[in-house]
């Protein structure tokens, strides 16, 4: 079974800096696709980013890029240009891309982002 | 469209009472997630439908929880005879599939939070 790491429950970055979010995984697949999730409080978890494995390119969304190092099974997401509207919790998940695996997505346990003026 | 509706938002109520979550998806998705997220963590997969027909259901979905989705659109999640370790959000997700999924993304809703007394 596959397993998503975040080991940082809580970061905090001042606005307009930089702040970057760590997540590692576990899997024997060689396929697969890896997302980031914004989950504002109270609001619905909405995709920032996402990154196909066979992709050796990192993804970038604007502000938001990945560092993806597939050897060392790592994920993690940069935030450049922080802004207040960043603040809340991310989650990286997991899919496989084996077919007829239902498509479902395993999480991360999350970081929570504080941004400060 | 208007995304992901889940209703009610919050349900609070009494040990051993039954439950019942809807979600509407977006109208031309035709898979439909529901996953549980608890305190601290990431949200946890529960079952998914493909139209109407359930094709999965995670160990954590015991007897006491049933979902459906009768034509394919609205889907329901009952829990029955409630306990304490129920309390949690319950996420509807939804999504459009063709062949093999590729790295289509999951649109979330707002979710509903059940506490159980």
């Amino acid at each position: 079974a596959q397993t998503v790491t975040q080991s940082q429950p809580e970061m905090s970055v001042q606005e307009a800096e930089t702040v970057t979010l760590s997540c590692t995984y576990d899997t024997s697949e060689s396929d697969y696709y890896l997302f980031w999730y914004k989950q504002p409080p109270s609001r619905q978890m909405i995709l920032v980013i996402r990154q196909e494995a066979y992709k050796q390119q990192n993804a970038t969304e604007n502000r938001f890029s990945v560092n993806f190092q597939k050897a060392a099974k790592s994920f993690s997401l940069k935030i450049s240009d922080s802004q207040l509207g960043d603040a809340a919790m991310y989650f990286c998940a997991y899919r496989s891309a084996s077919f007829g695996t239902a498509s479902k997505l395993t999480f991360g346990t999350g970081t929570r982002l504080q941004v400060t003026l | 469209d208007t995304g992901v509706s889940q209703d009610p938002r919050h349900k609070i109520t009494k040990r051993g009472q039954n439950v019942t979550f809807r979600c509407d998806p977006i109208s031309e998705h035709n898979r439909l997630y529901w996953y549980r997220q608890t305190l601290g963590q990431g949200p946890e997969f529960l079952t998914y439908f493909q139209n109407e027909a359930q094709l999965e259901k995670s160990r954590l979905l015991s007897d006491r929880f049933s979902a459906e989705r009768p034509k394919g659109s609205f889907s329901t999640l009952e829990i029955q005879r409630t306990e304490q370790g129920d309390s949690a959000m319950y996420l509807c997700a939804s999504t459009q599939i063709q062949g093999a999924g590729g790295a289509n993304v999951l649109t979330f809703g707002a979710g509903s939070r059940l506490t159980v007394l």
